[in-house]
C-alpha cells in the first residue's frame, strides 16, 4: 500500500498570499495518477487537479499541481476567501487506493 | 449534467447492516467505475472500494473484505454499498464517487450519513 503524507497539517495564511502544499508518497506513483481534493464543512470533496498537474473541469486557474515520483505539491497562487479548506490528496495508480491525511488551510 | 444522488441518513443498531444506494444520472452508467469512500466524523477520507457497473466486478480494500459488500442495477443506474455487523466505528459519511481511469473521483454523491448507536 502507498502511503501518503501531507504537509503541513494546518497552513495559516491570509487571503491574496499564496499557498503551498506537499504531499510525498511511499513509493513513486505511477503515471504521475495523483490527484487533489478540497473539501468544505458539510460537503463531499471535489476534485481540482488530476494526472498530477492537469486542473479538473471549472477549476480557476489559480490552482495548480506540480510534481512526479514521490513529491507532489498544489499551488494556490492567490487565496481568495472561498479556497479556505481541507485539501486532500490522493494516489489512484495502484491499489488500493489511498489518501492522505489532509492539509488544513486556514484564515491567518 | 453528471449527478450521482445517495440515500439518505441512517441510524442503526450494533450488529445490524446497512444498504447504502447510488443513482446515477447525466453519463453512460456502465462506462465508469463507482467507487466508494468513507469519513468518519473529523477524519480524513478512506477509499472502500470499486464496483465496475458494466461486469458487476469488484475490488474492496482489505479492510473491508468480508463485510461489505457492493452491487448495482445497471436498469435503474444504481450502486449499492451494504456494510454488516456495524460497530460504532462504522459510524461515518459514505460517499459514492465515479471513478476515471485518468481524472480519479470526478464526481461525489452528496454522501450519506450512517450512525451506529445502540
Amino acid at each position: 500500500e502507498i502511503v501518503l503524507t501531507q504537509s503541513p497539517g494546518t497552513l495559516s495564511l491570509s487571503p491574496g498570499e499564496r499557498a503551498t502544499l506537499s504531499c510525498r508518497t511511499s513509493q513513486s506513483v505511477s503515471s504521475s495518477y495523483l490527484a487533489w481534493y478540497q473539501q468544505k464543512p458539510g460537503q463531499a470533496p471535489r476534485l481540482l487537479i488530476y494526472g498530477a498537474s492537469s486542473r479538473a473541469t471549472g477549476i480557476p486557474d489559480r490552482f495548480s499541481g506540480s510534481g512526479s515520483g514521490t513529491d507532489f505539491t498544489l499551488t494556490i497562487s492567490r487565496l481568495g476567501p472561498e479556497d479556505f479548506a481541507v485539501y486532500y490528496c490522493q494516489q489512484y495508480g495502484s491499489s488500493p487506493v489511498t489518501f492522505g491525511q489532509g492539509t488544513k488551510l486556514e484564515i491567518k | 449534467q453528471v449527478q450521482l444522488v445517495q440515500s439518505g441518513a441512517e441510524v442503526k443498531n450494533p450488529g445490524a447492516s446497512v444498504k447504502v444506494s447510488c443513482k446515477a444520472s447525466g453519463y453512460t452508467f456502465s462506462g465508469y467505475y463507482i467507487h466508494w469512500v468513507r469519513q468518519a466524523p473529523g477524519q480524513g477520507l478512506e477509499w472502500m472500494g470499486w464496483i465496475n457497473p458494466n461486469s458487476g466486478g469488484t475490488n474492496y480494500a482489505q479492510n473491508f473484505q468480508g463485510w461489505v459488500t457492493m452491487t448495482r442495477d445497471t436498469s435503474i443506474s444504481t450502486a449499492y454499498m451494504e456494510v454488516k455487523r456495524l460497530t460504532s466505528d462504522d459510524t461515518a459519511v459514505y460517499y459514492c464517487a465515479r471513478g476515471d481511469v485518468q481524472k480519479s473521483l470526478d464526481y461525489w454523491g452528496q454522501g450519506t450519513l450512517v450512525t451506529v448507536s445502540s
